[in-house]
């Protein structure tokens, strides 16, 4: 298994607080990915980083912010939660990006609930 | 928007019998990746074929691609109860990449 941690893996807080998801990654991959999951939509990229301090918005980016100070870290920033923000979020990792795109890893998923 | 749009939504069958899921996009692609989810946990990949292939196998995985149709179909061949997970095609496109909703299969034993 690709080595990525993501904490918590559960959360339960209140409309209007900051929410900060974490991503560790062992695999020193160059691209890392943020995205999140609800019935009926698959999976929806929020933001993406290609390399420490690059980042990029994704698909739904709204609401969310990211950070990347070390190639193993990627954070994920909801600075004021609102309920529609209620999700699973997955982080992930690749070598490639663009025409190399290859194969996707992902995390086990951080299970948001916003109140 | 998602670009994959996996087919059917839901599929049950008994264990032995194969399964077929369908994925349709609209734009140009790269590649075609299918991935597997367990319930409550992650994506896991599956296969990757190349807008230049038409057919790929792995194991009891069958991947066949047809970029005039833009539609995708992945075969699991005599199928288990481990099988049992939702299947997502994802589009990848220059610097894009798309999921489908997925579809959830059931296997029964």
């Amino acid at each position: 298994d690709a080595g990525i941690t993501q904490s918590p893996r559960h959360k339960v807080t209140e409309t209007g607080t900051p929410v900060t998801l974490r991503c560790h990654q062992t695999e020193n991959h160059r691209y890392m990915y943020w995205y999140r999951q609800d019935p009926g939509h698959g999976l929806r990229l929020i933001h993406y980083s290609y390399g420490v301090k690059d980042t990029d918005k994704g698909e739904v980016s709204d609401g969310y912010s990211v950070s990347r100070s070390k190639t193993e870290d990627f954070l994920l920033t909801l600075e004021s939660a609102t309920s529609s923000q209620t999700s699973v979020y997955f982080c992930a990792i690749s070598e490639g990006r663009g025409l190399n795109t290859g194969e996707l890893f992902f995390g086990e998923g951080s299970r948001l609930t916003v109140l | 928007s998602q670009q994959g749009e996996e087919d059917p939504q839901a599929l049950s069958i008994q264990e032995g019998e194969n399964a077929t899921m369908n994925c349709s996009y609209k734009t140009s692609i790269n590649n075609l990746q299918w991935y597997r989810q367990n319930s409550g946990r992650g994506l896991v990949h599956l296969i990757l074929i190349r807008s230049n292939e038409r057919e790929k196998h792995s194991g009891r995985l069958r991947v066949t691609l047809d970029t005039s149709k833009k539609s995708s179909s992945l075969l699991i061949t005599a199928s288990r109860a481990a099988d049992t997970a939702s299947y997502f095609c994802a589009t990848a496109y220059n610097n894009d990449m798309r999921f489908g909703a997925g579809t959830r299969l059931t296997v029964k034993p």
